[in-house]
């Protein structure tokens, strides 16, 4: 599976749009784009996915280049309750035992 | 559906006793994973059944570790003896493996050795 570049930390302030990139430049035609969240103490959280078309969803908004080289997850309103790690994950479907969950970005939203 | 159910939530357990975690998935869910958490080594995939068989145990940490699925509906994964290196959160995830493999984790169980 392609592995995932994601900046460590990022900072949001409540109630604005909250964007959060990953590269994945070594993507496969195949391969979805999975993002994930982990609120502290808690298991990992789907949230949205994607193969090359953008996506929306009562959570968040998926955004992937033409390319697919790279994507944006985009929390339209975030509260403080979005605070959390966030994980992107690319891999083909039915193959969630071969990929990882690397080091994903903290997302602090401040008041 | 009440989610994936972990327990014990807590465990603390003294170097060399058995330790087991119990892991029941979502109805219908034919893929498990087990998953261990901390600081250091982050999030790794320990195991994961499809269909109650497992497909893939590379990420086991040595022979200390064992996992089984014995029906659809439970798993346990056994450290027999447990060290201190082994305290970590332990999350199990089911899924369905078609058409899209979205896991939904567990609350996941805190376990201390000391």
């Amino acid at each position: 599976d392609a592995k995932t570049t994601q900046p460590t930390s990022m900072d949001c302030a409540e109630g604005r749009a909250a964007n959060l990139p990953c590269n994945h430049s070594t993507i496969s035609g195949n391969e979805y784009v999975y993002w994930y969240r982990q609120i502290h103490s808690q298991g990992p959280q789907y949230i949205i996915h994607g193969l090359k078309n953008n996506e929306t969803n009562e959570m968040a908004s998926l955004i992937i280049t033409e390319d697919r080289k790279s994507s944006t997850l985009i929390l339209p309103h975030a509260t403080l309750r979005d605070t959390a790690v966030y994980y992107c994950i690319v891999r083909v479907n039915g193959n969630a035992g071969k990929s990882t969950f690397g080091d994903g970005t903290t997302l602090t939203v401040k008041p | 559906d009440a989610g994936v159910i972990q327990s014990p939530r807590h465990e603390v357990t003294e170097m060399g006793q058995e330790v087991t975690l119990r892991c029941k998935p979502i109805s219908g869910h034919n893929s498990l994973f087990w998953y261990r958490q901390t600081m250091m080594r982050g999030l790794e995939l320990l195991i994961y059944f499809n269909n109650n068989v497992p497909i893939d145990d590379s990420g086991m940490p040595e022979d200390r570790f064992s996992a089984k699925m014995p029906n659809a509906s439970f798993s346990t994964l056994k450290i027999q003896p447990s060290e201190p290196r082994d305290s970590a959160v332990y999350f199990c995830a089911s899924s369905f493996r078609e058409p899209r493999e979205t896991q939904y984790f567990g609350p996941g169980t805190r376990l201390l050795v000391l």
